[in-house]
C-alpha cells in the first residue's frame, strides 16, 4: 500500500529553535510539493520539486525556511528560526508528474 | 495565493439528502480536481476533470465543469454520515506545472 509518509507527526517547540520535517514521497513519484494550511489562510503551496530540482518555492518565506531533497526518497523542509507564526499543519504530497495528488498525513507543528 | 473560492463555507444534510459544493476560479487550467479532508488528515484526492470535459461521474459523486463561467460543482448523493468531511476543489493552471492551488473548501455536516 504505498502513501506518503511524513515525521514527525507532531512537534512542539520555543520560538527561535530550529525545526526539520521530513517526508518519504511514493516511489517512482517523481514531483514533491509542500503545503501549509492554517485556519486563517487555508492551504498554501510551499515550494514543489520535479525530479529534485526546485521548480518553485515562491511560496515560501524564503529568510527562514528552506526546502530540500537530498535524493529520491527523501524531501525535507526546514525553519530556522522559528515563530510562534508558523504554527500550521505542514502537508507534504507526492505525484507523478501532474494530476492527482497523494498527500502524507501532515506534520503539526506548535511554536510556542 | 488563493484561486477558488467555494461555497458554501459550511453546509449541514441529513443523510441521505444530496449536497452540493461550488467552486469558483480565476484564470485558465489544465484541470480542476476535487480532495477530500477529515479531521485531523491528509487530503484524499476524489476525481479529476480536465479542461475539455463537462461532467464527470465517480460512484456517488458527480463534478460538473463550466470553462466559461470559471465554475465547478461537486453533487455527493445518497450522502451518509461518513461523508462528513471538508471538500476542497484545486486547479492546476494552464502549463502543465502540476502545481494545484487549493480553494478555502466546504465543510460538510451530514447528521444521521
Amino acid at each position: 500500500d504505498a502513501r506518503v509518509t511524513q515525521t514527525p507527526r507532531d512537534k512542539v517547540t520555543e520560538m527561535g529553535q530550529e525545526v526539520t520535517m521530513r517526508c518519504q514521497p511514493i516511489l517512482g513519484h517523481n514531483t514533491v510539493f509542500w503545503y501549509r494550511q492554517t485556519m486563517k489562510q487555508g492551504l498554501e503551496l510551499l515550494a514543489y520539486f520535479r525530479n529534485r530540482a526546485p521548480l518553485d518555492d515562491s511560496g515560501m518565506p524564503k529568510d527562514r525556511f528552506s526546502a530540500e531533497m537530498p535524493d529520491a526518497t527523501l524531501a525535507t523542509l526546514k525553519i530556522q528560526p522559528s515563530e510562534p507564526r508558523d504554527s500550521a499543519v505542514y502537508f507534504c504530497a507526492s505525484a507523478l508528474l501532474v494530476g492527482e495528488q497523494f498527500f502524507g498525513p501532515g506534520t503539526r507543528l506548535t511554536v510556542l | 495565493s488563493q484561486q477558488g473560492e467555494e461555497d458554501p463555507q459550511a453546509l449541514s444534510i441529513q443523510e441521505g439528502e444530496n449536497a452540493t459544493m461550488n467552486c469558483s476560479y480565476k484564470t485558465s487550467i489544465n484541470n480542476l480536481q476535487w480532495y477530500r479532508q477529515n479531521s485531523g488528515r491528509g487530503l484524499v484526492h476524489l476525481i479529476l476533470i480536465r479542461s475539455n470535459e463537462r461532467e464527470k461521474h465517480s460512484g456517488r459523486l458527480r463534478v460538473t465543469l463550466d470553462t466559461s463561467k470559471k465554475s465547478s460543482s461537486l453533487l455527493i448523493t445518497a450522502s451518509r454520515a461518513a461523508d462528513t468531511a471538508s471538500y476542497f476543489c484545486a486547479t492546476e493552471p494552464a502549463g502543465n506545472t502540476g502545481k494545484l492551488i487549493f480553494g478555502q473548501g466546504t465543510t460538510l455536516q451530514v447528521k444521521p
